[in-house]
Parts: structure tokens; sequence; C-alpha cells
């Protein structure tokens, strides 16, 4: 079974701190791949990262980054210095290999960025 | 289209009636899945096409539930019926093929759907 847990339910942070997100996942399959996508008030979901199983650099986008860890099964994303557009629901996902395109989406994290 | 569209963004029906959500993808991408989001829930995965042909539908709830993507290109999702229950956001996503395991889905707006 594929599973994915995002244990913070919500997080508040004031702006310019870092905060990270943690998602951890659980699968069989031997190759996958893991997504972020970012919900904000508008509701729309907005594509960030994807991470292929086999490639454990982590990444670096501007203020994001990006830990993956096979070991932990962990694809914690960083958000530094943040800022009061950066509010918005994350939401961590996983696809087999073989899954066609199906993603499994954890619950989320909403997270509160204050001026 | 430049991006994944959905119609209507919101739609209010009385309960026992019947809703068809329209989907249409992102020109030239092969795949296109529907999702159901609960409020505070991740999206949830109801099923998915490759051109026309609905490769996955183990997702659909009942068999009130249904899709279809007859040319290959915009999906209709309809639920005849409808309970309070499927009160939720339906989104729709495409991606260039569900084959290639690499490429990501990008979604719509969705269609909140409000069973009173």
């Amino acid at each position: 079974a594929q599973k994915v847990t995002q244990a913070q339910t919500e997080i508040s942070v004031v702006e310019k701190e870092d905060v990270t997100l943690d998602c951890v996942y659980e699968t069989r399959d031997t190759t996958y791949y893991l997504f972020w996508y970012k919900q904000p008030p508008s509701g729309e979901l907005v594509f960030l990262i994807r991470r292929n199983s086999f490639d454990e650099q982590n990444e670096i986008s501007g203020r994001y980054s990006w830990n993956f860890q096979k070991s932990t099964s962990s694809f914690n994303f960083t958000i530094t210095a943040s800022q009061v557009v950066d509010s918005a629901v994350y939401f961590c996902a996983l696809r087999g290999y073989n899954q066609g395109g199906k993603l499994i989406f954890g619950q989320g994290t909403e997270l509160s960025v204050k001026p | 289209g430049a991006g994944v569209s959905q119609s209507p963004r919101y739609k209010v029906t009385k309960r026992g009636q019947d809703v068809a959500l329209r989907c249409d993808p992102i020109s030239g991408h092969v795949s296109l899945y529907w999702y159901r989001q609960a409020l505070g829930q991740g999206p949830e995965f109801l099923t998915y096409f490759n051109y026309e042909a609905q490769q996955d539908k183990s997702g659909l709830p009942n068999d009130r539930f249904s899709a279809e993507r007859p040319e290959g290109s915009i999906s209709t999702l309809t639920i005849q019926r409808t309970e309070q229950r499927d009160s939720a956001m339906y989104r729709c996503a495409s991606s260039l093929s569900g084959q290639l395991a690499n490429t990501e889905a990008f979604f719509g707006q969705g269609t909140r759907l409000t069973v009173v």
C-alpha cells in the first residue's frame, strides 16, 4: 500500500523565519516519484517539484529547498526567509512507477506567514 | 489551452439531481485525471484516462459516479442522484502521459460542488 503522511496540520511563523514542512511516505515500489504542490487561498493546486526515487540529491530553487532521504522515507520542504505570499496549504504526493500517473496525496500542511 | 480549464467553478445542486462537471485539459496532454478533495483533506484519486480510454476507475466511490472522454480531449465527470456527502472540490489534472512516470500533472482550478 502507498501512503503519505504530513504530520503537521498547521504551522504559523513570522515573516523572514525559516520553516520546514515534513513529509513521510510509504511504498513497496523500488521506483517512485515524489511531488510537492501548493494550494494558495485562491484554491488552485500549483506544481512545485518532482523527485525521482533514484536521485537523492537535495534541490534548491530560490528560497525553496527539498531534502529527500530514502533511509527515513522522507521528503521535507524548507522555505527560507518566509514571506506572507508563502501562506498556503502545501501537499506532498507520491506516485509509484506502475501507477499510471495516479497520485497519493498527504493531508496537507497549512502554512500561515504573518507580517 | 494554456492551462487546465474546469467548468463550472461553482455548482450548487439539490439532492437527487444529476450534475456534470467538465474538464478541458492542456492541449496535447494524453492523460487526464479526476480527483476529489474534501475540506481540509488532500485530493483523492477518482479515475484517469489515456486518450479516450479509461485506464483506472478504482477511485470512483460508487456507481452513481461516471466519467468519459469520448474524443480524447474534454472530459465529463457525471454524478447521478447527488447526495450531500458528494459535496467537495472536484479537481481535474492532465499530464503529457501517465505512462511516463517522470512527468507531472497540472491541475485546474477545480469545481466546488455543494449539494443541498
